[in-house]
């Protein structure tokens, strides 16, 4: 099975950028890298994915190391809205049990 | 378009019971996939299922089934409660359950066995 591992926890000041590492130690060359966040109360939501380049969103960019064995998830510019948990998500191909969810951070954002 | 939708949204049922959770879809997405959540364990994969078939099963004892029907709606099935299965019950859709699929989850379904 795969495995992806994500710090537990972080924190970050107001206003100030936020980078979130991913380890996919056992990633394949066609698993697409994705990124969620769970607010409190709700299901986790889609922020960004990419496959091998760095990506930009509105809310996010996705930075990818060039042997794919890590990702970044950065925040510009975090605000109070953005204290939630992240996941990152590796191997989603079916077929075969490599579907694997990091284990989340813990974002917290200090005023 | 409506989101992935879940029911019920808390249950509360004693151990040696049984209980059934279901999942819509988005629509024309093919692909649900179960996870259980529990605090410090985070997303813990059950199954998926894609044009009523179970493609890929997680870790997870035989109590734990489900089954998807034509319209993708799935349904998961919890038989034999134990104190263990109190958790968070999440389902997502995609549309066909790729790696470069995005997907969407419902608000959970949150079970408390006492």
């Amino acid at each position: 099975d795969a495995k992806t591992t994500q710090p537990n926890s972080m924190e970050s000041n107001e206003e100030e950028p936020v980078h979130l590492p991913c380890n996919h130690s056992t990633i394949s060359g066609t698993d697409y890298i994705h990124w969620y966040r769970q607010l409190p109360s709700q299901g986790p939501e889609y922020v960004i994915h990419g496959l091998t380049s760095n990506v930009n969103n509105r809310m996010a960019s996705l930075a990818i190391a060039e042997d794919r064995k890590s990702s970044t998830l950065i925040l510009h510019r975090a605000t109070l809205r953005d204290a939630a948990v992240y996941y990152c998500r590796s191997g989603f191909n079916f077929g075969n049990e490599k579907l694997t969810f990091g284990t989340g951070t813990r974002l917290t954002i200090i005023p | 378009k409506a989101g992935v939708t879940q029911t019920p949204r808390y249950l509360i049922k004693t151990r040696g019971q049984q209980v059934t959770l279901s999942c819509s879809p988005i629509s024309g997405h093919r692909s649900v996939s179960w996870y259980q959540q529990t605090p410090g364990q985070g997303l813990q994969f059950l199954f998926e299922y894609f044009s009523e078939t179970q493609r890929n099963k997680g870790n997870f004892p035989g109590r734990f089934s489900g089954r998807q029907f034509s319209n993708s709606r799935s349904e998961m099935n919890v038989s034999t409660l134990e104190l263990g299965d109190s958790a968070l019950y999440l389902c997502a859709s995609s549309f066909q359950g790729s790696s470069t699929d995005t997907q969407y989850f419902g608000p959970g379904t949150r079970l408390t066995v006492l």
